[in-house]
């Protein structure tokens, strides 16, 4: 079984157009993030939520937005998508969202707009 | 702010040599630190992490790295780097208290290129 598990793997879509990724662990971690890996594989996180509750949220527009339905789901709405949300979205998750814990990511959603 | 630095987009090591990528870090108190693996169209991988204690940590697939506070660098080593340890890699740095908001702050990447 997969651990952490992205779908879709590919996204490709219009400018203006909103579009959603999920994300789902069975590892039974209690905090989960949104990484963003741009075209020159440089790795920003975008959000955080442990327990359901966001925790880290950065400077990203009002137009991304996380949604925690239960501590094993983070799903990620974009609306009105713009050529600069052209990235790879990954999703991860952590025992425990401070100290030496390790993340495990997802294989990657890779969201081309057009 | 927490910050970590890669100063090598690339590193090309031929294979069987050793294989050493940079890595130097700026936080507020003693640091948590990390290397994770980025195979083509896959997430990032584990390799091994920094806590306390001894210097030289050793991970998986024969790498290990080496805590120099003095020099705020966690360099990641290889003794005799294999044509599958091409990749790109990324060192990481937790700062220990949660007013840094306990986020992990990645570095820019290396990609490691092993010519056979």
């Amino acid at each position: 079984d997969t651990a952490v598990s992205q779908t879709p793997k590919y996204l490709v879509t219009q400018m203006g157009n909103d579009k959603s990724i999920k994300c789902e662990q069975n590892l039974g971690h209690d905090t989960m993030y949104w990484y963003k890996q741009d075209s020159k594989k440089f790795l920003k996180i975008m959000f955080s939520y442990n327990n359901k509750e966001l925790i880290i949220n950065e400077t990203v527009p009002n137009r991304f937005s996380p949604k925690s339905p239960d501590k094993a789901h983070l799903n990620l709405h974009i609306n009105s998508l713009e050529l600069g949300d052209s990235a790879v979205y990954f999703c991860a998750s952590s025992r425990e969202r401070t100290g030496a814990n390790v993340l495990t990511f997802g294989a990657g959603s890779r969201l081309t707009v057009l | 702010a927490q910050s970590v630095a890669q100063p090598e987009d690339q590193v090309n090591v031929a294979e069987g040599n050793p294989l050493t990528v940079k890595c130097t870090y700026s936080v507020s108190g003693n640091p948590y630190l990390f290397w994770y693996v980025q195979y083509p169209n896959r997430g990032l991988q584990f390799l091994l992490k920094y806590i306390t204690g001894d210097n030289l940590v050793k991970g998986s697939y024969g790498f290990e790295a080496e805590f120099n506070k003095s020099q705020t660098s966690f360099h990641l080593k290889k003794p005799s780097a294999l044509v599958s340890d091409s990749a790109l890699y990324f060192c990481a740095v937790r700062a220990p208290s949660k007013a840094a908001g306990n986020k992990l702050t990645f570095g820019g990447g290396t990609r490691v290129l092993v010519k056979p």
